[in-house]
């Protein structure tokens, strides 16, 4: 059963960078069929897709964000990260990590979710 | 980005009723399109993918339709269990983009 549980500080201050790992069992990274992904939520909203990253290191990020997310993947301990520089109040979210699965060569679904993990940026 | 926009914000349902939700994409996705679960405190929960495919596992009360711009999901004979918050999502193209969500409350 696969299962994805992330990790890393509950609390970051405004300007520093915010860094979380999500660890995956039940499958392996290495494989390569699948992409690997972070989700956010900010309180009482919706969900903003974050970036997956791949197996191999190559990675694709939401424009909205790019320029502040760096997407990483450790196979040897079968886990992928997340870090999100020069946060604001506004990255305050529940931030989810997540597996994309094909159910076509060139489309992956989110299959399944991490719990969450709630980030609060304030000094 | 493509624009999912979900209707209505707000249903009011009992248990027994049959409830349908509407997704429109503001450009086509063709069948690229998945159906969210969530409940306060917990990761969303995939039903459908591929609009109309059942994840597994996931009882059979539950079903979705639609392609391009317009998509629904159907819940019949609602369960206690069902009330909760529906998103649809769209994977045509990155970045993948969200509905705001319907929230599914007991009338």
């Amino acid at each position: 059963q696969v299962q994805l549980q992330e990790s890393g500080p509950g609390l970051v201050k405004p300007s520093q960078t915010l860094s979380l790992t999500c660890t995956v069992s039940g499958v392996f990274i290495s494989g390569g069929d699948y992409y690997w992904s972070w989700i956010r939520q900010a309180p009482g909203k919706g969900l903003e897709w974050i970036g997956y990253t791949y197996y191999s290191g190559s990675s694709f990020s939401s424009p909205s964000l790019s320029s502040r997310v760096a997407l990483g993947v450790d196979t040897s301990k079968n886990q992928f990260s997340l870090r999100l520089s020069s946060v604001t109040a506004a990255d305050t979210a529940v931030y989810y990590c997540a597996r994309e699965a094909p159910d076509d060569s060139r489309y992956f679904n989110i299959d399944y979710w991490g719990r969450g993990i709630l980030v609060t940026v304030s000094s | 980005d493509i624009q999912m926009t979900q209707s209505p914000s707000t249903l009011h349902a009992s248990v027994g009723d049959s409830v349908t939700i509407t997704c429109r994409a503001s450009r086509s996705v063709s069948v690229w399109l998945a159906w969210y679960q969530q409940k306060p405190g917990n990761a969303p929960k995939q039903l459908i993918y591929k609009a109309s495919n059942l994840h597994s596992g996931v009882p059979s009360r539950f079903s979705g339709s639609g392609s391009g711009t317009e998509f629904t999901l159907t819940i019949s004979s609602l369960q206690p269990d069902d009330f909760a918050t529906y998103y649809c999502q769209q994977y045509k193209d990155y970045p993948v983009t969200f509905g705001q969500g319907t929230k599914l409350e007991i009338k």
